[in-house]
């Protein structure tokens, strides 16, 4: 059974900083994807990445998939109140089906 | 373009009552997922519906049932609740075509307790 760890598991820090949190899989990834959660919300899609070594990046954040596809990272640059939420990073193990392993999430608070 | 719908938001039931939650997906879409998400165990997989058919189960105990219907809504039923099992139950849509980087679009959810 694949698990994913995620890292830290809260972290909280001032508007205006930078911050880079972690992913982490027991087995290669097959389809990483990243989601946002706030409260009383159901996860949104942030990025889906495939390809070993790729890096994308969506406004101030900027994705990093491993050489290997074990492991990603998420950095978020000048951190703003509105960043603040759950980030969950998940894998789609079964090809041709929408099944998804999630990891437990980082619990993000931006203090104003 | 209309989101996932959800009903009922919030739920209370008592131990050992049985509970139904509906879903609705976005047009067109035929594949639905249920998830269940608690403190502890955070997101975990239920099951996957396409064109009526249970295409995935998670490993939850034969209380955790679904269906899907013709329209693709699909509904989950849980029996004789247990304390548990108060979580967020969340549905998932998407086209089902099965392409690697195709997009799940969650709803807001149904917060479930159980006491």
């Amino acid at each position: 059974t694949q698990l994913l760890e995620q890292s830290p598991q809260f972290l909280s820090i001032q508007e205006g900083e930078n911050l880079t949190v972690y992913c982490n899989s027991s087995s290669v990834f097959s389809s990483l994807q990243w989601y946002r959660q706030e409260p009383g919300e159901g996860p949104v899609l942030l990025v889906t990445v495939v390809t070993g070594g790729e890096v994308k990046k969506l406004k101030r954040l900027t994705f990093q998939f491993g050489d290997a596809r074990k492991d990603s990272s998420l950095h978020i640059t000048a951190a703003q109140p509105g960043d603040t939420g759950l980030y969950l990073c998940a894998d789609r193990p079964i090809q041709g089906a929408q099944k998804l392993v999630f990891g437990q999430g980082t619990r993000l608070t931006i203090n104003p | 373009k209309a989101g996932v719908t959800q009903t009922p938001r919030y739920l209370i039931k008592t131990r050992g009552q049985q509970v139904t939650l509906s879903c609705s997906p976005i047009s067109g879409h035929r594949s639905v997922s249920w998830y269940q998400q608690t403190p502890g165990q955070g997101l975990q997989f239920l099951f996957e519906y396409f064109s009526e058919t249970q295409r995935n189960k998670g490993n939850f105990p034969g209380r955790f049932s679904g269906r899907q219907f013709s329209n693709s809504r699909s509904e989950m039923n849980v029996s004789t609740l247990e304390l548990g099992d108060s979580a967020l139950y969340l549905c998932a849509s998407s086209r089902g075509a099965g392409v690697l980087k195709e997009t799940q679009y969650f709803g807001p959810g149904t917060r479930l307790l159980v006491l």
